[in-house]
């Protein structure tokens, strides 16, 4: 089992361009997350989907779009990247019942918007 | 108020001391907390959780809870210099994760 596979491991842009960051678990479960991850403020949730087909804002989810394509997969996309988007996201799935909330964190992707 | 707070630290032991870290959270509804450990530029993992008030113990580390103060803990015995890391609490059945504490232990 790989358990959380994120991809890419690193990536760079410029101001305005887009990308798509991939997310795919191997463990059947039924929800995942994206996370940002900044200095100084922690794991902030953008989005999640707590089962196939369906999808929720997070904390941050502002110049974010996600996709649930199927049970195993979750994409997260800028559309147009901005400065304020370097961080280090995090994509993370867990079994997904109310009190058993224990997440399952993919290597994390570390983006750089210049 | 932030929902999670915890403070930054660094918290620094000695090895073979008890280190421990707190975190307060705002939602007197929360029912399950974690902890998570994350060494530097590596993914967050789980090292304990707790529902009930009360202590729970996990070889050296233990979580408390005390939901009337809003208050979970971890202490962690013996500590070691590969505890060295930066500890979440997380009140998941919000989604919600402090900003952690840096936990330095020096030979």
């Amino acid at each position: 089992n790989a358990g959380v596979t994120q991809t890419p491991k690193f990536q760079v842009l410029k101001t305005g361009q887009s990308m798509t960051l991939q997310c795919a678990q191997d463990m059947n479960h039924n929800s995942m997350y994206w996370y940002r991850q900044d200095p100084g403020m922690g794991l902030r949730l953008i989005y999640y989907s707590a089962s196939e087909g369906t999808t929720d804002k997070g904390e941050v989810p502002n110049g974010y779009n996600v996709s649930r394509l199927n049970k195993r997969e979750f994409s997260l996309r800028l559309e147009s990247a901005a400065p304020s988007q370097t961080s280090v996201y995090f994509c993370a799935s867990s079994d997904g019942t109310a009190s058993n909330e224990k997440l399952f964190f993919g290597s994390g992707t570390q983006l750089s918007v210049l | 108020q932030k929902e999670v707070e915890q403070n930054s630290g660094p918290l620094s032991v000695p090895e073979g001391a008890i280190a421990s870290l707190n975190c307060t959270y705002s939602d007197r509804g929360s029912q399950s907390f974690f902890w998570y450990r994350q060494y530097s530029g590596k993914s967050p993992e789980l090292i304990m959780f707790i529902y009930s008030n009360g202590d729970k113990e996990d070889g050296r580390f233990t979580a408390q809870l005390n939901k009337a103060s809003q208050y979970v803990s971890l202490l962690i015995r013996d500590s070691q210099p590969s505890d060295s890391a930066t500890y979440l609490c997380a009140v998941t059945d919000k989604l919600i994760f402090g900003t952690g504490t840096r936990l330095q232990v020096f030979p």
